[in-house]
């Protein structure tokens, strides 16, 4: 009964450093999406895949790439990590057919820059 | 552009006190989606309940209810006798109505602590 996965849970980068937060849910999802968390600001999405093969640019996707590598799978890749990219990041995922699906959530990346 | 907005930050109350949690919302959709998620301290966001704007029957799920008022454009969850276990960061979201999929517009957040 995994759900949505999402590793690490928790990584450590120098200012400059890339990697790459990996996602992938079990429930036959169509859609994925990237989300960040930081104090005070509630989440705000990254980006998103409305279906396999497909990407788009949420509220915040300066200094982030995303790749759908298949229906399962959503990674995001930070290319040079800044410190303001410090924050909880959350993979999540819905059923496709329309708006107002509900979403599930991964259990959250911290990542660290400094 | 969609918005929604849980002007209380922070709830405190003593164990089995009622308290209710704020979220107003701004949206030009006639058609669009509600949900409350609840953050525990261990950090994953658990799906607690989800309203589609047609639909302004008020819902009862044990301990929480949550009122839909269109005419105020407010969708506030109350949690009856409240527990210690409820203590979490509680977040209002709401869906866009265009497109394929789901994007959730999210409030702040409200911190919840009940206290033994």
């Amino acid at each position: 009964n995994a759900g949505v996965t999402q590793t690490p849970k928790f990584q450590v980068l120098k200012t400059g450093q890339s990697m790459t937060l990996q996602c992938a849910q079990d429930m036959n999802h169509n859609s994925m999406y990237w989300y960040r968390q930081d104090p005070g600001m509630g989440l705000r999405l990254i980006y998103y895949s409305a279906s396999e093969g497909t990407t788009d640019k949420g509220e915040v996707p300066n200094g982030y790439n995303v790749s759908r590598l298949n229906k399962r799978e959503f990674s995001l890749r930070l290319e040079s990590a800044a410190p303001s990219q410090t924050s909880v990041y959350f993979c999540a995922s819905s059923e496709a057919g329309g708006h107002g699906n509900t979403i599930y959530f991964g259990e959250g990346s911290w990542l660290t820059v400094v | 552009a969609q918005k929604v907005t849980q002007a209380q930050t922070e709830i405190s109350v003593v164990e089995k006190e009622d308290v209710t949690l704020d979220c107003v919302y701004e949206t030009r959709d006639t058609t669009y989606y509600l949900f409350w998620y609840k953050q525990p301290p261990s950090g994953e966001l658990v799906f607690l309940i989800r309203r589609n704007s047609f639909d302004e029957q008020n819902e009862i799920s044990g301990r929480y209810s949550w009122n839909f008022q269109k005419s105020t454009s407010s969708f506030n969850f109350t949690i009856t006798a409240s527990q210690v276990v409820d203590s979490a960061v509680y977040f209002c979201a709401l869906s866009e109505a265009s497109g394929a999929n789901s994007k959730l517009t999210f409030g702040k957040g409200i911190t919840l602590s009940v206290r033994p």
